[in-house]
């Protein structure tokens, strides 16, 4: 049980640059979410899935796209890189939208 | 608007003292109240959650206490040690709602 695994740990794009962040959890999970944490500013909810085929935004979705094709699988795709975008991403999923399982977060640089 | 406001930012304890991190909310529908351990690399991990039907809840060395009619609640560490530094987040949610957190309190116990 590998729990909510996050690849890759650690990225640095350029300006414009788009790319994917994948998110992966074992525990068939219904609710899976995206937060961004960057300093002084705790953790802050991009977008999140109630379960296959569902997602909605949350405080701070411009900028990202989310799918969930699978109960497994809720990737973060990030359309145009900005400066503004750098910050850790951490993916977390549970039964419910309360107790959550945080993976280990990704580092983004943008440049 | 910020709907979770917790406080201190940081906190510097001697070891085997008493840590106390509080959080003040907005929202009476909130319902479920968790708090969040986070060590430097890692992702979240929830500590310790209590739901308003009750003014406490203690879990080895930590207690959360909760003031429905003040709309506070805290997390106290009692025997601190080194091992407890990390930056600890509450948090709140209600019914099947997403979590809002506040922005974090890095806690340094001094041996």
């Amino acid at each position: 049980n590998a729990g909510v695994t996050q690849t890759p740990k650690f990225q640095v794009l350029k300006t414009g640059q788009s790319m994917t962040l994948q998110c992966a959890q074992d525990m068939n999970h219904e609710y899976m979410s995206w937060y961004r944490q960057d300093p002084g500013m705790g953790l802050r909810l991009i977008h999140y899935s109630v379960g296959a085929g569902i997602t909605d935004q949350g405080e701070v979705p411009n900028g990202y796209n989310v799918s969930r094709s699978t109960t497994e699988d809720f990737p973060l795709r990030l359309l145009s890189a900005a400066p503004s975008q750098t910050s850790v991403y951490f993916c977390a999923s549970s039964y419910t939208s309360g107790e959550q399982y945080f993976g280990p977060g990704t580092r983004l640089t943008v440049t | 608007q910020q709907q979770v406001k917790q406080s201190p930012q940081s906190l510097i304890v001697q070891k085997g003292g008493i840590s106390i991190i509080n959080c003040a909310y907005e929202n009476t529908a909130f319902d479920y109240f968790p708090w969040y351990q986070q060590f430097p690399g890692k992702g979240p991990a929830l500590l310790i959650a209590i739901r308003p039907d009750v003014s406490e809840k203690k879990e080895g060395r930590f207690t959360i206490s909760f003031n429905k009619s003040a709309k506070q609640f805290s997390l106290h560490i009692m025997d601190s040690q080194p091992g407890d530094s990390a930056t600890y987040f509450c948090a709140a949610s209600k019914g099947q709602g997403n979590l809002i957190f506040g922005k974090g309190t890095k806690l340094s116990v001094k041996p």
